[in-house]
């Protein structure tokens, strides 16, 4: 089955720790992106991928870093500069950047500072 | 600046009938929107989309209305469902010009509730 798996569901990060999200697709997608949704206030934007080896901050990257290495992952580190990093965080995928097409979202990861 | 908005955060419907949830949006050049249906700790699922040299599209009971020059559109449950109730995001991308990247910009969500 073709799809996006995120992983772990849940997850508890100390202050001060880095935590890094996992997310990967076989969907065959060019294009990846994190959002970070907070009770009222939608999905923001975190970073996003349009190939291998490149990607752009979005509207909040403050605290976040990303790799995109290969095609089909790209994992999100929360690193310790991010002030409120307790957040429901998704990754998303979609043919390319440019089409008229619909972004595919994984399941999501519950992240909570202790 | 919410370029995206949802003014209702909750809609209640009676099973059976129509379930209208709205969506204005400011920036102009906006011109590919979609909606999607999120239930709590799953991810978006993807419902309906609409171009913006449309006005209209329609997918079963779900239908999207877009009205640009009132930078407003609408989705539209018949009949609506118990297993409609959700919470229910609009987002927009501009895609012409190549410079969005097929980024989305969301709308705060509204929680509709379709009761039996």
């Amino acid at each position: 089955d073709g799809g996006i798996t995120q992983s772990p569901k849940y997850l508890f990060r100390k202050e001060g720790q880095n935590v890094t999200l996992s997310c990967e697709q076989n969907l065959n997608h060019d294009a990846m992106y994190w959002y970070r949704q907070d009770p009222g206030q939608g999905l923001r934007l975190i970073y996003y991928s349009q190939i291998v080896n490149d990607f752009q901050k979005g509207d909040i990257a403050e605290g976040y870093s990303v790799s995109r290495e290969k095609k089909e992952s790209f994992p999100l580190t929360v690193t310790s500069a991010q002030k409120n990093p307790t957040a429901f965080y998704l990754c998303a995928s979609k043919v390319t950047g440019l089409s008229n097409t619909e972004a595919f979202f994984g399941q999501g990861t519950r992240l909570t500072v202790v | 600046d919410q370029q995206v908005k949802q003014n209702s955060p909750s809609l209640s419907v009676q099973e059976g009938r129509i379930s209208i949830l709205n969506c204005d949006y400011t920036n102009s050049m906006f011109d590919y929107f979609l909606w999607y249906k999120k239930y709590p700790a799953e991810g978006p699922t993807f419902l309906i989309s609409i171009s913006s040299i449309k006005d209209k599209n329609e997918d079963g009971r779900f239908t999207v209305f877009l009205n640009k020059s009132a930078k407003h559109l609408s989705l539209h449950i018949v009949p609506s469902q118990p297993g409609d109730s959700a919470v229910y995001f609009c987002a927009a991308t501009a895609n012409a010009g190549g410079t969005s990247y097929g980024k989305l910009t969301f709308g705060q969500g509204t929680i509709l509730t379709v009761h039996p």
